[in-house]
């Protein structure tokens, strides 16, 4: 049972323009929705998370767009560069579950070409 | 230099074998996990333990063993009753934050059988 969905499965992005990435969710228990990267060969790291008691999050040229009502978060990354090719995870978390149990989507492959 | 440290980087193991992933952490952090990574599926949760010598099953514990005897280790053995062991295995720690800690990952180890 996929939980977080997460789409498109691969995304080929020039230098400079935006990527987006969207993942909808099932259950409405979850209150943490963070994005990881991942580059070849290496393990994940937390790129950017946000909360739904906000609508968006920007650090740098990554936000979190947050839609609580229809259960979808999307990933924008702007001015976007070759070395943002990566796999991009979102992923899920309930509030009463202790540290970091998470659930995740599919992945996204993004290329960005210069 | 803290971190998760993951051994061996890649395995190989024959049919019918027991093998065991190292997965070693020395950021002091109570609660361990073990995902596996397949093509187009994301991350999912085998095992996860929050307190030394106690563990629990994750979506798809079938097949694996872990331990936890120490708060710095946490051992997966990928037994001979899993019917599709090669993947990606990824180890990650966190504190305990209720829902929203971070989750630190391993540069992981690719099984593969043979």
């Amino acid at each position: 049972q996929q939980q977080v969905k997460q789409s498109p499965q691969s995304l080929i992005v020039q230098k400079g323009g935006i990527s987006i990435i969207n993942c909808a969710y099932e259950n409405t228990a979850f209150d943490y929705f963070p994005w990881y990267q991942q580059f070849p060969g290496k393990g994940p790291a937390l790129l950017i998370a946000i909360r739904p008691d906000v609508s968006e999050k920007k650090e740098g040229r990554f936000t979190i767009s947050f839609n609580k009502s229809a259960k979808q978060f999307s990933l924008h990354i702007m001015d976007s560069q070759p070395g943002d090719s990566a796999t991009y995870f979102c992923a899920a978390s309930r509030p009463e579950t202790s540290g970091s149990r998470l659930t995740f989507g599919e992945g996204t492959q993004l290329t960005v070409n210069p | 230099d803290g971190g998760i440290t993951q051994s061996p980087k890649y395995l190989f193991r024959k049919e019918g074998q027991n093998v065991t992933l190292s997965c070693e952490q020395n950021l002091n952090h109570d609660a361990m996990y073990w995902y596996r990574q397949d093509p187009g599926q994301g991350l999912r949760l085998i095992y996860y333990s929050q307190i030394v010598n106690d563990f629990q099953k994750g979506d798809i514990a079938e097949g694996y063993s872990v331990s936890r005897e120490k708060k710095e280790s946490f051992p997966l053995t990928v037994t001979s009753a899993q019917k599709n062991p090669t993947a990606f295995y990824l180890c990650a720690s966190s504190i305990l934050a209720a829902g929203n800690a971070e989750a630190f990952f391993g540069q992981g180890t690719r099984l593969t059988v043979v």
